[in-house]
């Protein structure tokens, strides 16, 4: 299986602040990369598809980038519904992985 | 509108069986891909399966294969999940979630996920 680590794990900040999380593959995954939003209670929310294509309907603020093992969450301006914990999955193998998650709190 | 209805939460003692399901409608249910997602309390997203409804291909994470089945019934749009024997340890949140089906050097992969259901609470406990 391919592990996906992220970075940090939680993350305080403030309401405009920029924002970024760190996704990282064992092995490369090509631009095979999404994110996800999860609200407590909630299913997750794709955000991000293909490293950095910007699903339908979710605000410009927020960005990504990255291919091969390193690839970057972007929110430019935290605001307050951002307040939640993001997972990057990759999905290049036969089978997909999940990160552990990054929680992002009020600071 | 897309849709992914899961079926309502369970309450189930160990050593039970449970097949709870995942009905799509507002798209065409055999051509994407329906995965399972596992969060325990507390914790963060798992992968746990994927099945294609338009043929059945059915593959599993190396830590479910052999836990959990997986099927579909296209007649109905709906896809399962299923368990012969609940522990303690499954009980949790699955959420099930569709995905576009990627062509690859003649197989197919799933991509993003880009509906998701809203989750069917999975309690085990004596």
């Amino acid at each position: 299986d391919i592990q996906m680590t992220q970075s940090p794990s939680t993350l305080s900040a403030s309401v405009g602040d920029r924002v970024t999380i760190t996704c990282r593959a064992s092995q490369s995954i090509s631009s095979w990369l999404a994110w996800y939003q999860q609200k407590p209670g909630k299913a997750p929310k794709l955000l991000i598809y293909m490293a950095s294509s910007l699903e339908s309907g979710v605000p410009s603020r927020f960005s990504g980038s990255g291919s091969g093992t390193e690839f970057t969450l972007t929110i430019s301006s935290l605001q307050p519904d951002d307040f939640a914990t993001y997972y990057c999955q990759q999905y290049n193998s036969y089978t997909s992985t999940f990160g552990q998650g990054t929680k992002v709190e009020i600071k | 509108e897309v849709q992914l209805v899961q079926s309502g939460a369970e309450v189930k003692k160990p050593g039970e069986s449970l097949k709870i399901s995942c009905k799509g409608s507002g798209y065409s249910f055999t051509t994407y891909w329906i995965g399972w997602v596992r969060q325990m309390p507390g914790k963060g997203l798992e992968w746990m399966g994927i099945i294609y409804p338009g043929d059945s291909d059915t593959r599993y994470s190396p830590s479910f294969q052999g836990q959990v089945t997986i099927s579909a019934d296209k007649s109905i749009s709906t896809a399962y999940l299923q368990w012969s024997s609940l522990k303690a340890s499954d009980t949790a949140m699955y959420y099930c979630a569709r995905g576009p089906r990627r062509a690859v050097w003649g197989s197919y992969r799933c991509d993003h996920m880009d509906v998701w259901g809203k989750g069917t609470t999975v309690t085990v406990s004596s």
